[in-house]
């Protein structure tokens, strides 16, 4: 299987919580990322959290990080139709320069 | 802060020909960049990273005659794909790390991607 894995599409409401879900399989990542990349542009970095940590929030976003069962999730709270993207999970450690790891990303579609 | 830009935005070349990609950092000084490849519903690939002034460190299973990485200024790297054929179509995605430290956790700075179509 993949080293980051994750669903390929979501579809919500707008006004709903949006909930992408990741799961990862190397045990010493150190940094989990969420990146958000909009068509035909480059990668933008949401927010990370360390692999100590079990939550980070910031505004709309909530990252929740299991790392018993390596399942990482972002939530955006009041999801817009400006939040329709792609989405990204990737995962990095020491032992790799913390060069991220990409998952095949989640595209959000947000309907009104 | 922290742009990266992209030069073309698209291609589209004859089989056979090379072309060269530039990736720019605009208000930063990088040592250290990124080539990224990304296929349809496929998540980016890394090819290979650019350190200025030495050669690139390629991955596994990238031709590093095929793509040759130029990084001879702290602001700029270059990707020439040689030879260039049908199969070399994708999306191709440079980043950057601010030498002075600038970002998250060894943040990258993505460019905004280069379509390359060849014929």
């Amino acid at each position: 299987g993949e080293d980051v894995e994750q669903s390929l599409f979501l579809s919500v409401r707008e006004g709903d919580s949006s909930v992408i879900n990741c799961t990862y399989t190397d045990s010493s990542s150190t940094y989990l990322y969420w990146y958000k990349q909009e068509p035909g542009a480059g990668l933008q970095l949401l927010t990370y959290i360390f692999s100590n940590m079990d939550m980070k929030q910031d505004q709309r976003l909530t990252v929740l990080l299991n790392k018993k069962d390596k399942h990482l999730s972002l939530r955006i709270a009041d999801t817009q139709t400006g939040d329709s993207a792609i989405y990204f999970c990737a995962e990095s450690r020491s032992g790799g320069s913390y060069i991220p790891t990409f998952g095949r990303g989640t595209s959000l579609i947000v309907h009104p | 802060g922290a742009v990266v830009s992209q030069h073309p935005s698209r291609v589209i070349c004859k089989s056979g020909t090379s072309v060269k990609i530039e990736c720019r950092s605009l208000d930063f000084q990088a040592t250290t960049m990124f080539w990224y490849r990304q296929f349809p519903k496929q998540s980016l690939m890394l090819m290979a990273t650019s350190n200025e002034g030495s050669k690139a460190t390629y991955e596994q299973g990238v031709e590093k005659d095929k793509f040759l990485i130029n990084h001879a200024s702290l602001t700029l790297s270059t990707l020439t794909v040689t030879s260039a054929h049908p199969e070399d179509s994708s999306f191709y995605i440079c980043s950057a790390r601010d030498s002075s430290g600038r970002g998250s956790q060894n943040e990258q700075f993505f460019g905004p991607g280069t379509r390359l179509t060849v014929l």
